[in-house]
């Protein structure tokens, strides 16, 4: 079974440009979170999309946003890049609400950086 | 909103020691995952616990929930180089709430 897969693996971007990261989620799996990790913050919970709704936002402002399709895979965008935005975003699936709180099973993460 | 606290972020240990990292939440949980991160890798999920004062055991590695199901300890007896990484604990005030993590303790393992 293929694991969580995210796409780019590694990104330069300029401050003040947009990005799209991808993660497309262990099959079956019909729910997927996003996170942000930086040295010393650990995980810092982004959303959580279940059959294409937002079950759940963390405290990121509005430049950060996400979206997921029919067939579980998603995207999260970030529009007006800051220095700050450097980091490796985490994808993570699992098998969705009503199943026990299942396990997530991370992605390899897209290292972003902003310069 | 709820916070995961985790002690130390840091911690040195020769092989063949033991170690042992804490974790609190300023609520009540649901239940605790714990999640190993080996460097430059990303989070493994390790175990989950659901009930107060549950104790759970995989070989060297053992996971406690306290009683108030607001703290829990992971302890790795006899460390290994391979124990090297990251350990976060994640917990859910609510079934089917989000996660939130712990800031995670850094191990190395001297050998």
């Amino acid at each position: 079974k293929a694991g969580v897969t995210q796409t780019p693996r590694y990104l330069i971007k300029t401050r003040g440009q947009q990005v799209t990261l991808s993660c497309s989620p262990i099959s079956g799996h019909r729910s997927v979170s996003w996170y942000q990790q930086t040295p010393g913050q650990g995980l810092q919970f982004l959303f959580e999309y279940f059959s294409e709704t937002q079950r759940n936002k963390g405290n990121f402002p509005g430049r950060f946003s996400g979206r997921q399709f029919s067939n579980s895979r998603s995207e999260m965008n970030v529009s007006t890049l800051e220095l700050g935005d450097s980091a490796l975003y985490l994808c993570a699936s699992s098998f969705g609400p009503g199943t026990g709180d299942s396990p997530l099973h991370f992605g390899n993460g897209t290292r972003l950086t902003v310069t | 909103g709820q916070q995961v606290m985790q002690i130390p972020q840091y911690q040195h240990v020769q092989e063949g020691e033991d170690f042992t990292t804490y974790c609190n939440s300023s609520t009540t949980l649901s239940n605790i995952q714990w999640y190993k991160q080996r460097p430059g890798g990303h989070p493994v999920f390790l175990i989950q616990l659901v009930k107060s004062g549950e104790v759970k055991k995989q070989k060297r590695l053992t996971f406690q929930f306290g009683e108030a199901k607001k703290n829990s300890s992971l302890h790795i007896t006899a460390t290994r180089t391979t124990d090297v990484g990251t350990y976060f604990c994640a917990g859910r005030e609510t079934s089917g709430s989000r996660l939130t993590f712990g800031e995670g303790t850094q191990l190395t393992v001297n050998p």
